[in-house]
């Protein structure tokens, strides 16, 4: 069972658009991150949110928890074709673990 | 410190054969996570320390797998017996664990598996 859904999975756009990326799931998270991965490295964290309704900006992008912690969404705004990647969500549930489980990942492409 | 390092990067192995791989992660950090992914997937929970300690380990599993943290330090994860199915990219991950404080995963570059 996969607990994150994100969406879009595939999204292509031109240098200097914005677009956001969705991160759903019935589950209630203590925590939520979202980091970006390019082809043959490891997932890079952008940010950790943790309260419902938080809203987190990092330069262009800015990041938003749900009031109920169960979704969380990443906007960015004149995406750059470095922003190119696969954008993850990954939420730690409120069961005690500490791990992160992840989503199924946003293939970004931004064309010059 | 350089990080969470990961060797080898890449493996080829023969269906049957067993492969270990093993992960060094940044040094202060103590809890130590694996994850699995396949191509367009996001990453797959394996198992995770925290020091020595296996606290969690993932029902999908099979007990072809085995992961070790000897003295909290590196750790290493054998498959044996590999199958086609095990290709996949093999992620290690370390934390820094204070509580219940949720600190970010720093990632290494991962170990490519591939079994013919």
């Amino acid at each position: 069972t996969q607990l994150l859904e994100q969406s879009p999975q595939f999204l292509s756009i031109q240098e200097g658009e914005n677009l956001t990326v969705y991160c759903n799931s019935s589950s209630v998270f203590s925590s939520l991150q979202w980091y970006r991965q390019e082809p043959g490295e490891g997932p890079v964290l952008l940010v950790t949110v943790v309260t419902g309704g938080e809203v987190k900006k990092l330069k262009r992008l800015t990041f938003q928890f749900g009031d109920a912690r169960k979704d969380s969404s990443l906007h960015i705004t004149a995406a750059q074709p470095g922003d190119t990647g696969l954008y993850l969500c990954a939420g730690r549930t409120t069961s005690g673990t500490y791990k992160y489980i992840f989503g199924t990942g946003t293939r970004l492409k931004v064309l010059a | 410190d350089t990080g969470v390092s990961q060797n080898p990067r890449h493996k080829i192995t023969k269906r049957g054969q067993n492969v270990t791989f093993r992960c060094d992660p940044i040094s202060e950090h103590n809890r130590l996570y694996w994850y699995r992914q396949t191509l367009g997937q996001g990453p797959e929970f394996l198992t995770y320390f925290q020091n020595e300690a296996q606290l969690e380990k993932s029902r999908l599993l099979s007990d072809r797998f085995s992961a070790e943290r000897p003295k909290g330090s590196f750790s290493t994860l054998e498959i044996q017996r590999t199958e086609q199915g095990d290709s996949a990219m093999y992620l290690c991950a370390s934390s820094l664990a204070s509580g219940t404080a949720n600190y970010g995963y720093t990632f290494g570059s991962g170990t490519r598996l591939t079994v013919v």
